[in-house]
């Protein structure tokens, strides 16, 4: 079946450490996305990647870095520079601009 | 000023009401609009893509207006099942930016 993958759906790190959240797709999509949802609040972006081995910052990039060595996969760490890591983080892919958005099913994130 | 913004919610509403949600975008060369529908704890769904004609999906009806930069939702005869936040998307050139939702719960 193809789809987003996300991986773990839980993840409890210790302050100070990096962690890294995975994403991988098989949807052939060009464009992935990386955003971070709060309690009670909308989808703010980190990172987004339009095409291999280039990736633009969003809204919230401080303390995070992303790559994109392959199209099917775009992982997410979260530094020790990132003030309030703890958050449920949501990757996307669409195929061509303009079109809808596929979502993985996110990774909860706890540091401790 | 946010770039996509919405009614703040929550919405409560009566079973067979009709609802609308509201949302503006900052950047006139925004090129595609959505409404998303999330459930609680759970990843967003496509609810409808949203054109400058307006287009309806049974109960669900999106209306684009270009010229004010407003885009809208409307659900007529509210199930319990509608109950979930609606999420407003916008895409600008590339970038995918969601406006914070607006929560609607409805009630027998």
């Amino acid at each position: 079946d193809g789809g987003i993958t996300q991986s773990p759906k839980y993840l409890f790190r210790k302050e100070g450490q990096n962690v890294t959240l995975s994403c991988e797709q098989n949807l052939n999509h060009d464009a992935m996305y990386w955003y971070r949802q709060d309690p009670g609040q909308g989808l703010r972006l980190i990172y987004y990647s339009q095409i291999v081995n280039d990736f633009q910052k969003g809204d919230i990039a401080e303390g995070y870095s992303v790559s994109r060595e392959k199209k099917e996969s775009f992982p997410l760490t979260v530094t020790s520079a990132q003030k309030n890591p703890t958050a449920f983080y949501l990757c996307a892919s669409i195929p061509v601009r303009g079109t809808e958005a596929f979502f993985g099913q996110g990774t909860r994130l706890t540091v401790v | 000023r946010k770039e996509v913004e919405q009614d703040p919610g929550p919405f409560n509403v009566p079973e067979g009401a009709t609802v609308a949600f509201n949302c503006t975008y900052s950047n006139s060369a925004s090129q595609s609009f959505f409404w998303y529908r999330q459930d609680c704890r759970k990843e967003p769904k496509l609810l409808m893509s949203v054109y400058s004609s307006g287009n309806e999906d049974g109960r669900f009806t999106a209306q684009l207006n270009r010229a004010s930069q407003y885009i809208s939702l409307l659900i007529r005869d509210s199930k319990l099942s509608d109950s979930a936040t609606y999420l407003c998307v916008v895409n600008q050139g590339g970038k995918l930016i969601f406006g914070q939702g607006t929560e609607l719960s409805v009630k027998p």
